[in-house]
């Protein structure tokens, strides 16, 4: 049982490249969400998707989009990539909402660096 | 919007103290978590708070919820460098999404 699976661990970028953060989950989960932490800013929520087909943004949406593929698949996009979206990026993953007070799941997280 | 400040923002204790750990919410909690994320690692659920008064043990880490004045706590007892780490509270926000505070790091020095 992998949990949620986060593709690449680590990726360094040009600015004004683009790419895909690829994130799977194999528990049947309904939610995605997708975070960024950075130093002394804890996690910060980017985009959430509470069920397949659906997508919500977040706190810090500029710069991101989303996709939620299928109900395991849950991807985030950087279009245009900047250094402030340096960043850990975490993906996670909860059967329900959690105000149904269901715990959520998190995957090991991408080291993203934009040079 | 809501938002979770957690205090201390940075902790070093000598291994077999207690220490404390505070979560305060801008707006009423509607369940309270608490995680802990190694250095570099992802996070590890620790305890689900959902009731005010609910008080939860694991090991030698103890959580409470004090709905009304919207905050909780997570109390270490015994600190063991084993416990180093970040510690995140997190809750749901007023549309249902999981949002987290800004942290606590975490140092048990022999």
């Amino acid at each position: 049982n992998a949990g949620v699976t986060q593709t690449p661990k680590f990726q360094v970028l040009k600015t004004g490249q683009s790419m895909t953060l690829q994130c799977a989950q194999d528990m049947n989960h309904n939610s995605m969400y997708w975070y960024r932490q950075d130093p002394g800013m804890g996690l910060r929520l980017i985009y959430y998707s509470a069920s397949e087909g659906t997508t919500d943004k977040g706190e810090v949406p500029n710069g991101y989009n989303v996709s939620r593929l299928n109900k395991r698949e849950f991807s985030l996009r950087l279009e245009s990539a900047a250094p402030s979206q340096t960043s850990v990026y975490f993906c996670a993953s909860s059967l329900t909402t959690v105000r149904m007070n269901t715990e959520a799941f998190f995957g090991q997280g991408t080291r993203l660096t934009v040079v | 919007s809501q938002e979770l400040e957690q205090s201390p923002q940075s902790l070093i204790v000598q291994e077999g103290k207690n220490l404390t750990i505070n979560c305060t919410s801008s707006k009423t909690l509607y369940g309270l978590y608490w995680y802990k994320q190694k250095y570099g690692e992802g996070l590890i659920f620790l305890m689900m708070l959902q009731k005010g008064g609910e008080e939860k043990s694991h090991e030698k880490i103890t959580a409470k919820l004090d709905e009304k004045k919207q905050q909780s706590s997570l109390h270490i007892t015994a600190s063991q460098p084993s416990h180093a780490g970040i510690y995140l509270c997190g809750a749901a926000s007023s549309t249902d999404k999981l949002i987290f505070g800004t942290g606590t790091r975490l140092q048990v020095f022999p």
